[in-house]
């Protein structure tokens, strides 16, 4: 079966401080994992995808992931916490090019 | 810009009533997909479609219908079946191998 699991439905970070939003998965094939981001009201935008070419994937907007085999995870981090960075986020997987399983989502808040 | 143009951006149903909320896209897609998005929860896939005049059920299709005639186009029709409708709809589609690209959404309401 495969499942996707977003640790933390809510997070709130400061301005300036660093943001990890937490994802783990389980899938019978290589998963193929993605990290989408959704602003009010509207879709979903690419963050970033593993390939499985590196374990560390840079995405848009200064987030990265890596992608840890061992813990069944894929953890989305950020340095440095922008206001416009607050939104929800999404986790998903595609596993051998089925259809997508998402997270439930983790909504981030940024205060000044 | 290429991309996925969905309309209209808020819906309302009146009971009994039959809707169509329209999806296009011009980057050249063969898959299609419809989503819905329920506060708090991820996405739940309606139906898809991966070439023009075939489609198959995701896994909440009951009380809607779709149609693929045309490659840039994938229409989903919320029917009166559908007891629940009120949901935020999203349509994407990929390429093969490729991330799914998502439109802006339809808001449906039910009056």
């Amino acid at each position: 079966a495969q499942s996707v699991t977003q640790l933390d439905s809510h997070v709130s970070v400061s301005e300036g401080t660093p943001v990890l939003l937490r994802c783990n998965y389980s899938s019978s094939y290589s998963p193929s994992l993605f990290w989408y981001v959704q602003h009010p009201n509207k879709g979903l935008q690419l963050l970033l995808k593993y390939t499985s070419a590196a374990t560390l994937v840079k995405g848009i907007n200064g987030f990265e992931a890596e992608f840890k085999k061992s813990e069944t995870s894929f953890h989305l981090t950020k340095p440095s916490a922008h206001m416009s960075d607050a939104a929800e986020y999404f986790c998903v997987n595609q596993p051998g090019r089925r259809a997508l399983t998402f997270g439930s989502g983790t909504r981030l808040q940024v205060q000044p | 810009d290429g991309g996925i143009t969905q309309s209209p951006k808020y819906l309302f149903r009146k009971e009994g009533q039959n809707v169509t909320l329209s999806c296009e896209q011009n980057l050249n897609h063969d898959a299609m997909y419809w989503y819905r998005q329920d506060p708090g929860q991820g996405l739940r896939l309606i139906y898809y479609s991966q070439i023009v005049n075939d489609f198959q059920k995701g896994d909440i299709a009951e009380g809607y219908s779709v149609s693929r005639e045309k490659k840039e186009s994938f229409p989903l029709t919320v029917t009166s079946a559908q007891k629940n409708p009120t949901a935020f709809y999203l349509c994407a589609s990929s390429s093969q191998g490729q991330p799914q690209h998502f439109g802006d959404g339809t808001r449906l309401s039910i009056l």
